[in-house]
């Protein structure tokens, strides 16, 4: 009983190519997020979603475009890839201010 | 500003002696919780411990203590007599609590090697 699965686990494609990752949880969690984790391990967070809303979205490329079609999932749909967005995608989901749990991560690469 | 840093970028232990991870957090926030997690070398983010604000108890679990202090804006992280499976990537984060979006703030981590 996986808390929070990601899809693919690794992603290898071509620039310019259109990918999604696709994120699931099975906590009963409210929020989800979708982090950036670069080749030094700095962890970014992108997007949040509190019961299907929008409440956080850094400053994202909008090749970037998230989706929440209910509580328990996060899709992460991007567009136009390019070589800079080649990195580990972390999806994670809280109960408001408790720990985040996170899923194991989709290597992106971006040839 | 929000903003937590990790000013130790990597440190090197022999095994069994004790290491201290510092962490340094920036809020106006009076009502915020801070967090640790640990990256091993697999890639997956575990959890280690929250405290609130208003809990300046210091904690210890195991081989594992943190030391939070109010007054210096400090929650550091302290390994006694750590072994090999304590090398990973340690992050410290801050969740402010006033705005309601939950955002959490991380840390940029710092890498441990513990050698044998």
């Amino acid at each position: 009983d996986t808390a929070v699965s990601q899809t693919p686990k690794y992603l290898v494609t071509q620039m310019g190519n259109d990918k999604s990752i696709k994120c699931e949880q099975n906590l009963g969690h409210d929020t989800m997020y979708w982090y950036k984790q670069d080749s030094k391990k700095f962890l970014k967070i992108m997007f949040s979603y509190n019961n299907k809303e929008l409440i956080i979205n850094e400053t994202v490329p909008n090749r970037f475009s998230p989706k929440s079609p209910d509580k328990a999932h996060l899709n992460l749909h991007i567009n136009s890839l390019e070589l800079g967005d080649s990195a580990v995608y972390f999806c994670a989901s809280s109960q408001a201010v408790n720990e985040q749990f996170f899923g194991p991560g989709t290597r992106l690469t971006v040839l | 500003a929000q903003k937590v840093t990790q000013a130790q970028t990597e440190i090197s232990v022999v095994e069994k002696e004790d290491v201290t991870l510092d962490c340094v957090y920036e809020t106006r926030d009076t009502t915020y919780y801070l967090f640790w997690y640990k990256q091993p070398p697999s890639g997956e983010l575990v959890f280690l411990i929250r405290r609130n604000s208003f809990d300046e108890q210091n904690e210890i679990s195991g081989r594992y203590s943190w030391n939070f202090q109010k007054s210096t804006s400090s929650f550091n992280f302290t390994i006694t007599a750590s072994q090999v499976v304590d090398s990973a990537v340690y992050f410290c984060a801050l969740t402010p609590t006033t705005s309601g979006t939950y955002k959490y703030i991380f840390g940029t981590g710092t890498r441990l090697k513990v050698l044998a």
